[in-house]
Order: structure tokens, then sequence, then C-alpha cells
């Protein structure tokens, strides 16, 4: 079965850069897939962040795309997010999830909340 | 980017009733249409996928319909475990979208 964890500070200042880590188990991100990351600030709607392949290749959302890293290690099964420049309208659950082009988003980790703030 | 646009915002019904979601795409995003069901504190949970087929261990009493840019959720016989927010998502283009959510709560 197919898990997704993730990892990372759950304060983080302003203007400071947010960082976090999805670890997967159950299946290996080196056999295919896209792998991303969604927010969902509270009391509002999913955003999609972006993904990536295990090739490195990356797709953006474009209103994120200019703060937006996201990689991954295929030799530890993770791959991560970096967002740097926050405010606190970044404050939000982060989801990493399997999540691409013509598959469903089948896959979600149980997220993690960031709050930004100094 | 695709905009996906649900209605109603909120919808109120009572358990055992027949509830209708709908999800309209800004372009055509062929059968490419989920649908997540997501209830307080937890993650997203998909139900159907391709604009009509279950996921796994979902009931038979969701269905879902339509392909272009026009889709329809269906929840037959309302159970109490079913009033949540339910959202829509189209995985045809990138950047992938949401809809915005329908909040169906009881009547």
């Amino acid at each position: 079965q197919v898990q997704l964890q993730e990892s990372g500070p759950g304060l983080v200042k302003p203007s400071e850069t947010l960082s976090l880590t999805c670890a997967v188990s159950g299946y290996s991100i080196s056999s295919g897939y896209y792998w991303g990351w969604i927010r969902q600030p509270p009391g509002k709607g999913l955003e999609w962040i972006g993904s990536i392949y295990h090739s490195g290749s990356t797709y953006y959302n474009p209103s994120l795309k200019s703060r937006v890293t996201i990689s991954v290690d295929t030799s530890k099964n993770q791959f991560s997010l970096k967002l740097s420049s926050v405010t606190a309208a970044d404050t939000a659950v982060y989801y990493c999830a399997r999540c691409g082009i013509a598959v469903a988003i089948d896959y979600w980790g149980q997220g993690t909340l960031v709050t930004v703030s100094s | 980017e695709i905009v996906m646009t649900q209605s109603p915002a909120t919808l109120s019904v009572s358990p055992g009733e027949r509830a209708t979601l709908s999800c309209r795409a800004s372009q055509s995003v062929s059968s490419n249409l989920a649908w997540y069901q997501q209830k307080p504190g937890q993650a997203p949970r998909l139900l159907i996928y391709g604009a009509s087929t279950r996921a796994t261990g979902i009931p038979a009493r969701f269905s879902g319909s339509g392909s272009g840019t026009e889709f329809t959720l269906t929840i037959s016989s309302l159970q109490s475990e079913d009033f949540a927010v339910y959202y829509c998502q189209q995985y045809n283009n990138w950047p992938l979208t949401f809809g915005q959510g329908t909040r169906l709560e009881i009547k």
C-alpha cells in the first residue's frame, strides 16, 4: 500500500524559506508517476503547487513558480518542496500526493500545517 | 489555465435524499476529471476518476457523469457520513486545477 508522509517545520518566519519533505513507502518513485504538493489555507480550497517526475522534470503553478522548487531523491524515495519569501498568505496545510497529468490524485499524505509568523 | 467552477457553493439535503453537485470547466478536459470528498481535519479522498469511474472502495451510491466541460457528481440516498466538502479537479492540462468546493450539509 502506497503511503506518503510529510515532514518539516510547522512554523516559518516571514521572508524565509518553507521546506518540506515527503517520504514515500510502498512504491518506488523511480517506477513512474508524478509526485507533487498541494496546499489548503485554513477554511479555504485546494491549490496545486507543483509536481515532479522521477527524472526530475517539473511543472509548477504559474502563480507560485517564481518562488517554488520541487526536487526528488530517488535513493531515499522522497521528494521535497521549497517555497521562498513566504508571507502570512502561505500559511496552509501542505499535502504531498501522487499527482500529475492523466492520473487522478489517488494517494495523499495526511497533511502538515505550516504557519508563517514572526 | 483551466478554471473549474462548482455549483452550488453549499447544498442542504436531508439524509436519504439525493444530492447533485455540478462542476464546469472553462475548456474541455475530456474525461480527465476527478471528484474528491474532504472531511474536517482529513486529507481529500478520491471518489471518482475518469469522470465516471468509482475509486476503490467507494460505495455505489456515488456516481459521476459528464465529459468535456460539464460534469456531475450524484450521491443517491445520502448517509450521515456523506456530509462533507466535495471538490472536482481536472488533470487534463498543466496546471492542475480544482473547483472551489461544494459543502454538502444536513438539512
